[in-house]
């Protein structure tokens, strides 16, 4: 299993603004993934972050308004740069993990994103 | 510590068969449960119960909540292949605004 961690949990963010949100992982993962959760409504991919390559990104977000990192194999930040309220969402870390020969997917515990 | 278990973690059955998955959680400040339905990357939300005793359903899909014994069940009837899939709980809670996922439920649907 992987345990993720996610900073800050939450934060309120003026517009304009931008906000760095960090993701730890306790052990090696090759991909991790980020979503975003707005009340109600599916989980949405914004973008896949492979260590050592350009993150790839979903139909409908770009690398300007929500730049990644992936320096190593256990952290990731997303950036969401030039905020409005439309960005207010949870966003969510992700990583795949081996369950047996199965894959299962891990979910960091989110940060809540109110932008005024 | 918070948590969120889901059982069974697999299961295989046959198409026109009903399954029932279950989730259990101990989360301090229970907001809400979710459930989601994941067939590749991104999971489809499926359900947020917030009340107890109270049956959502979305055509074949059903699901209820008991706060009491802390426990959420998702019901499928009449499965169809397509119903394939990681089914994900989640809990979101407040006070310090955190949503806890489960290890999903891996339903395989045979023809």
């Amino acid at each position: 299993s992987a345990v993720i961690s996610q900073k800050p949990s939450r934060d309120i963010c003026q517009r304009g603004t931008s906000l760095t949100i960090q993701c730890q992982v306790d052990s090696q993962v090759t991909m991790m993934f980020w979503y975003r959760q707005q009340p109600g409504q599916s989980l949405t991919l914004i973008a896949t972050a492979n260590q050592g390559s350009e993150a790839t990104y979903e139909s409908g977000f770009v690398i300007d308004k929500f730049p990644i990192s992936r320096p190593n194999l256990t952290f990731s930040t997303l950036t969401v740069s030039n905020m409005s309220p439309e960005d207010s969402s949870i966003y969510l870390c992700s990583v795949e993990g081996g369950r047996d020969t199965q894959e299962t997917q891990y979910f960091g515990p989110g940060t809540r994103l109110l932008v005024l | 510590e918070d948590k969120v278990v889901q059982s069974p973690l697999s299961l295989v059955v046959h198409e026109g068969d009903t399954v029932t998955l279950n989730c259990s959680y101990e989360v301090t400040n229970f907001r809400s449960l979710l459930w989601y339905k994941q067939e590749k990357k991104a999971p489809t939300f499926l359900f947020m119960l917030t009340s107890s005793g109270i049956e959502k359903k979305s055509g074949r899909l059903s699901s209820i909540l008991d706060k009491k014994e802390l426990f959420s069940i998702l019901n499928i009837t009449a499965t169809q292949t397509g119903d394939s899939a990681v089914y994900l709980c989640a809990v979101e809670a407040s006070g310090d605004d955190k949503i806890i996922f489960g290890k999903g439920t891996r339903l395989h649907i045979l023809p």
